[in-house]
């Protein structure tokens, strides 16, 4: 099972529209967690990080909530734009002794439509 | 340099052949991060230098996997005997590290598509 499961894992709107993109996670404990967009053939550009004691990050038409309690998070796009369609990837870091690794959800690929 | 450079962008290998995937990442950045991405799917840990100690390499698939960062800066990544499988697109990542329990940003390059015929 994975330790980051997003859902739904494509999803087509309008030009306009907002959408809302899930994630669950296991991993426990963490000390941050990341929404990166990333588009056809490039890396993954951060849009959010949030430690696990904020409940909310926003950034342009993109807003992150965290809920630690039940280890759910989501990523509101506002106004979707054409340049909008990409994979976002919900990512989580766990605290481990002298690690840095971060896991990866298998991403959302959004595509809007004008 | 401005952000995190990987080259090639794209690599054609056939089954057999060994290749090396460079990183250069962003100067001063202590950490170096090396992800495989199969087609569909998030990137999943591979290996991970400070400096230029390779502190985790729990992630390598295989002994084919060979990663170095021997000044701490310039990472190569090296794959031999190369098999179909092994077809993905490689990203490096770098960040700045860890200080007082703050894990900072990660920055991550285009990739290189390795594929195996």
């Amino acid at each position: 099972k994975n330790q980051v499961e997003q859902s739904p894992q494509s999803l087509i709107i309008l030009e306009g529209k907002n959408c809302t993109l899930q994630c669950n996670y296991t991993v426990s404990p963490f000390s941050n967690l990341r929404w990166y967009k990333q588009d056809t053939g490039r890396g993954p550009v951060s849009l959010t990080i949030m430690t696990f004691s904020e409940n909310t990050k926003s950034n342009g038409r993109y807003t992150a909530t965290l809920d630690a309690d039940t280890k759910q998070s989501s990523l509101h796009i506002t106004a979707s734009q054409l340049s909008d369609s990409a994979s976002y990837i919900c990512v989580v870091s766990p605290i481990i002794q002298g690690a840095q690794k971060l896991v990866f959800g298998q991403g959302t690929r959004l595509t809007i439509n004008p | 340099g401005a952000g995190v450079s990987q080259s090639p962008r794209y690599k054609v290998a056939k089954r057999g052949q060994d290749v090396a995937l460079r990183c250069d990442p962003i100067s001063g950045h202590v950490s170096l991060f090396w992800y495989q991405q199969a087609l569909g799917q998030g990137p999943e840990f591979l290996t991970y230098f400070q400096n230029e100690a390779q502190l985790d390499k729990s992630g390598l698939p295989s002994d084919r996997f060979f990663a170095e960062r021997p000044e701490g800066s310039v990472s190569t990544l090296k794959i031999q005997r190369t098999q179909q499988e092994d077809s993905a697109v490689y990203l490096c990542a770098s960040s700045l590290g860890v200080r007082g329990g703050t894990n900072y940003g990660y920055t991550f390059g285009s990739g290189t598509r390795l594929t195996v015929v």
